[in-house]
């Protein structure tokens, strides 16, 4: 398995503001996921993130406005940029598993209330 | 029409009782079967992971896949209030990393 944390677990910006979610695994992992939860609905991908190449969107996600970072093989970020109340949502990173196993882990969520 | 369907509940039972939960897929390049716990305000977190149709046991979860039916269950025997969550399924297709996930459905075990 893996251990990952986020940063902030929660906060509520203005409109029009950014905010940089950070995520930290406790070992290397070559794949790292970011996904949207909006309030009582499922997990809905955001893009894939490689260490060392161009992030890849899903279908109505940007990098405008989703830029994400991956400068090693345990962190990532994940920015919200000009921020919108429908923006809010908890928003999750993923890993790959380390063991190679064709599945995710998932961290404990950053939960974000744009007003 | 989703790929993935899952009941969105609440499925709500007694103590002791076995939750069942299921979910249908509609293409079959889907080859790896998870099943994932999420409780109020947690990220969630993965319970069974299977690659094969037939079952899989650990604890008090059962994993189910019938690939021919498109078909994947869990059940949990003994339920047990911490065991209200929601449950996710998800799957993967084959020579792919990107995960799709059933709806969820909301679980209420009762004391």
């Amino acid at each position: 398995s893996a251990v990952i944390s986020q940063k902030p677990s929660r906060d509520i910006c203005q409109r029009g503001t950014s905010l940089t979610i950070q995520c930290q695994v406790d070992s290397q992992v070559t794949m790292m996921f970011w996904y949207r939860q909006q309030p009582g609905q499922s997990l809905t991908l955001i893009a894939t993130a490689n260490q060392g190449s161009e992030a890849t969107y899903e279908s109505g996600f940007v990098i405008d406005k989703f830029p994400i970072s991956r400068p090693n093989l345990t962190f990532s970020t994940l920015t919200v940029s000009n921020m919108s109340p429908e923006d809010s949502s908890i928003y999750l990173c993923s890993v790959a598993d380390p063991a190679g196993r064709n599945t995710q882990y998932f961290g404990p969520g950053t939960r974000l209330t744009v007003l | 029409q989703k790929e993935v369907e899952q009941d969105p509940g609440p499925l709500s039972v007694p103590e002791g009782a076995i939750v069942s939960l299921n979910c249908t897929y509609s293409n079959s390049a889907f080859q790896y079967f998870m099943w994932y716990r999420q409780y109020s305000r947690k990220g969630p977190e993965l319970l069974m992971y299977t690659y094969s149709s037939g079952n899989k046991e650990d604890g008090r979860f059962t994993a189910q896949v019938d690939k021919s039916s498109k078909y994947i269950s869990l059940f949990i025997r003994d339920s047990q209030p911490s065991d209200s969550a929601t449950y996710l399924c998800a799957m993967i297709k084959a020579a792919g990393n990107k995960l799709t996930f059933g709806g969820g459905t909301r679980v209420l075990v009762k004391p």
